[in-house]
This record gives C-alpha cells, structure tokens and sequence, in this order.
C-alpha cells in the first residue's frame, strides 16, 4: 500500500541529547512536510521540501533540522536547542497537484 | 502564525443531527481544505474549495466558501458516531496544493 511511514510511534528525549524522527514515503510526492501539533492546538509548520536536496523553514524551525537527500525520505533532528520539545509530531507528502497525505504521528516526551 | 480560527471549539451532537463547523481566515487564498483527524493519528484530507467557488459537496460533506468574509463552514449531515474526531481548516495561499495554515481545530463528539 502506498503511503506515508512515521517512526518510531513514541520516543523520549534526555536532556541535551538531539532525536531524530523518520519519515518514508512511497507515494512518488515531490513535497514534504513536518508539523508540530501541541494538545488541542493546530498543525504548525517547522520545515518543508519541495525538492530533493532543498527545503525551507516554516513558523516554528528553531532547534530543528532536516534533510532531503532522497525523495522517499525527509527526517527530523529535534535538537537539544528545542527547550520545549514534547509534542505529536506529524509528517506529510503532497504531489504537484493534489491534497497533503498525512503519517500516523510520533508522539516525543521529554524524560 | 495560525491563520485560521475555528468555530466551535468543540461540538457535542446526537447521531443523526447535522453538525456545521466555521472557519475564518485573514489573507487571501488560492483555496481552503478541510481535514479530519481521529484521536492520535494522522489528519486525513476531505475536501478542497477553490477561492472563485462558494460551495462544494462529496458525500455527506457540505462546504461554503465566503470570500468578502474570508470564512467557511463545513456541514456534516446525518452524523454517525464514526464521524467523531477534529477537524480542521486549513488555507493555501500561493500553490493550490502546497504550504498549508492550520486552524485551531473543532472536536466533535457525536453520541449513539
């Protein structure tokens, strides 16, 4: 089946340590994206690609990277600049022309 | 910056009844999509209005597009308790399909 695979589903962070968030697609989608969701709140913007090798900050990019290296795959560094990390963390792919396809979350809680 | 402000916050129906959601926004679009999301999961896409069309349906969904207000709602008819989720608005401004704002979201609750 195509779609969109986020892992790990849970991760927890010590402090001062960078996690990084994965996000596969098999969708052939030239764009991806990474929001951040806090309790009972909107998606919020942190990076996105439109294009292997390129991407642009989105409204929240501090303490976060990413890469782009290949099409299929776009992770997440939350590094330990990120102070107040703990959040569902949603990834998503959008062709040229069609609606953004959404994975299933990781949710990352500080220990 | 969040664009949209959803209305309201939550909504509590019994199955059967309609229920109708708001959206309002503050700059221009290309278009407007509504999305759904089940308890931790991710969102999944139901409908896109165009900013030069004023209503649109598919299936059960209902969804109104006011420019000069910059608003929308979405209406769902015939509730089920399997439509109990969020669901969100979500505007674009440049590409028709690409950099997406978020609204705060809706929880409906819909009750056997």
């Amino acid at each position: 089946d195509g779609g969109i695979t986020q892992s790990p589903k849970y991760l927890f962070r010590k402090e001062g340590q960078n996690v990084t968030l994965s996000c596969e697609q098999n969708l052939n989608h030239d764009a991806m994206y990474w929001y951040r969701q806090d309790p009972g709140q909107g998606l919020r913007l942190i990076y996105y690609s439109q294009i292997v090798n390129d991407f642009q900050k989105g409204d929240i990019a501090e303490g976060y990277s990413v890469s782009r290296e290949k099409k299929e795959s776009f992770p997440l560094t939350v590094t330990s600049a990120q102070k107040n990390p703990t959040a569902f963390y949603l990834c998503a792919s959008c062709p040229t022309v069609g609606p953004q396809h959404f994975g299933d979350g990781t949710r990352l809680s500080i220990l | 910056s969040q664009q949209g402000e959803e209305d309201p916050q939550a909504l509590s129906i019994q199955e059967g009844e309609n229920a109708t959601m708001n959206c309002s926004y503050k700059t221009s679009i290309n278009n407007l999509q509504w999305y759904r999301q089940n308890s931790g999961r991710g969102l999944v896409h139901l409908i896109l209005i165009r900013s030069n069309e004023r209503e649109k349906h598919s299936g059960r969904l209902r969804v109104t597009l006011d420019t000069s207000k910059k608003s929308s709602s979405l209406l769902i008819t015939a509730s089920r308790a399997a439509d109990t989720a969020s669901y969100f608005c979500a505007t674009a401004g440049g590409t028709s399909y690409g950099k997406l704002t978020f609204g705060q979201g809706t929880i409906l609750t819909v009750h056997p």
